[in-house]
């Protein structure tokens, strides 16, 4: 099973500035990573595949980068609808599809 | 309106069972896998299980492997989650995602507001 890590669990963060959070896997997935973002109540919700390409409807200020083993979610500037809990997934190898612990990105 | 409406959810004790269902609509679901993903209280997803197009492939989480079954209905656009043997630790909102392929070997790009499945004697 590859087991997703997810870093740091909490983001403290002020509108307005960059915000980076890193996924790592424990093997080469590929480009085959996605990003979802939760607010509280809600489902979650696409925002990012194939490690870099933005789903449907998604700002530009969201941005992921790289490859095998070691990725980033970029939020350029961050909005206040953007605070939220964001994971990682691997669809590289199923079963299982693995997800990463979640970071919370919080308002500083 | 492309959704998906999860059903079924409720209090079961221990030892029991549960039928969970997802209601598609707005796409074509037998193009489609599809997938449940579960949410403790408070924690993170955890995949629980997937199954493609056809049913032809279907995979479980070591957790629920040999208590849950997966199954779809094409012609009534209907996802299934046959819970058997319930334990406490299966407590969780239930998510049904639709799958980007129709292999359950993609990433998740629809989900449904989930079903609260709670585990208690």
């Amino acid at each position: 099973e590859i087991v997703m890590t997810q870093s740091p669990a909490t983001l403290s963060v002020s509108p307005g500035e960059r915000a980076t959070l890193s996924c790592r896997a424990s093997q080469s997935v590929s480009s085959n990573l996605a990003w979802y973002q939760q607010k509280p109540g809600q489902a979650p919700r696409l925002l990012i595949y194939g490690a870099s390409t933005r789903a449907t409807g998604i700002p530009a200020r969201f941005s992921g980068s790289g490859s095998g083993t070691e990725f980033t979610l970029t939020i350029s500037s961050l909005q206040s609808e953007d605070f939220a809990v964001y994971y990682c997934q691997q669809y590289n190898n199923w079963p299982p599809h693995t997800f990463g612990g979640g970071t919370k990105v919080e308002i500083k | 309106e492309v959704q998906l409406v999860e059903s079924g959810g409720g209090l079961v004790q221990p030892g029991r069972s549960l039928r969970l269902s997802c209601a598609a609509s707005g796409f074509t679901f037998d193009d489609y896998a599809m997938h449940w993903v579960r949410q403790a209280p408070g924690k993170g997803l955890e995949w629980v299980s997937g199954i493609s197009w056809n049913s032809g492939s279907i995979g479980y989480a070591d957790s629920v492997k040999g208590r849950f079954t997966i199954s779809r209905d094409n012609a009534k656009n209907s996802l299934y989650l046959q819970m058997n043997s319930l334990r406490a630790e299966d407590t969780a909102l239930y998510y049904c995602a639709k799958d980007m392929s129709d292999s359950a070997s993609g990433y998740f790009d629809l989900w449904g507001r989930g079903t609260l499945v709670t585990v208690s004697s």
